[in-house]
């Protein structure tokens, strides 16, 4: 069955650090893969996406993501943590079979100063 | 201007009265979605319409029901409101009939808390 996977459920980084939030899917044809994050409050917004080409994809906001097909995964990064990423981070495939998109159960990202 | 909008933001009424939410969006897109938020951050779909017409249920309880009257309106409405109901319903909207493929526009949220 088609499913993501977004292990750690949150995540607490120092402002100015290094942030990766990791992503892991299972889908058997190739995946369509979307970084969306939502701040409190609001609905979500789209960082980036990956159809095909470039494996290193790079968002809004600083963003980057890597599609790694070996591991299965789309882990989410950024170099520079800044007070206004935190929020929640979702990561998402779409799914040719069943017409939508499937969402993991996001990572809370926490900013400390 | 706001790209997709939903009314009312929030929304408290008691077990069994029936409600609705309303959907609009302003970017001539094509499919627009209705996803429920539970309480853990869990985002589900429910249903999706391409030009006016259901191409998604997702195993929905029969007491909601969408109402499409033009392709920028999508409409939500919950008969018999149960506890189990409440959680934040968010509309979206895409372009194309493959739009999940592509990148989603997610309204601001309604919250629904069921007493």
């Amino acid at each position: 069955a088609q499913s993501v996977t977004q292990p750690d459920i949150h995540i607490t980084v120092s402002e100015g650090a290094s942030l990766e939030l990791r992503c892991n899917y299972s889908y058997g044809a190739t995946p369509y893969l979307f970084w969306y994050v939502q701040s409190p409050g609001q609905g979500l917004q789209l960082l980036l996406k990956y159809f095909s080409g470039d494996t290193l994809v790079q968002g809004i906001k600083g963003f980057e993501a890597e599609f790694k097909r070996s591991q299965s995964s789309f882990n989410l990064r950024k170099p520079s943590v800044h007070w206004s990423d935190a929020a929640e981070y979702f990561c998402a495939v779409g799914y040719t079979g069943g017409f939508k998109t499937i969402f993991g159960a996001g990572t809370r990202l926490f900013v400390k100063a | 201007d706001t790209a997709v909008s939903q009314t009312p933001k929030y929304l408290v009424t008691q077990m069994g009265n029936d409600k609705s939410i309303k959907c609009e969006q302003n970017l001539g897109h094509d499919t627009m979605y209705w996803y429920k938020q539970d309480s853990k951050k869990f985002l589900k779909i429910m249903f999706s319409y391409n030009n006016k017409e259901l191409i998604i249920n997702e195993t929905v309880p029969n007491r909601f029901s969408p109402k499409s009257p033009d392709k920028a309106h999508l409409n939500l409405h919950i008969n018999s409101l149960e506890l189990g109901d409440s959680a934040v319903y968010f509309c979206a909207s895409s372009q194309g009939g493959t739009g999940f493929l592509y990148e989603q526009y997610f309204g601001p949220g309604t919250r629904l808390t069921v007493t």
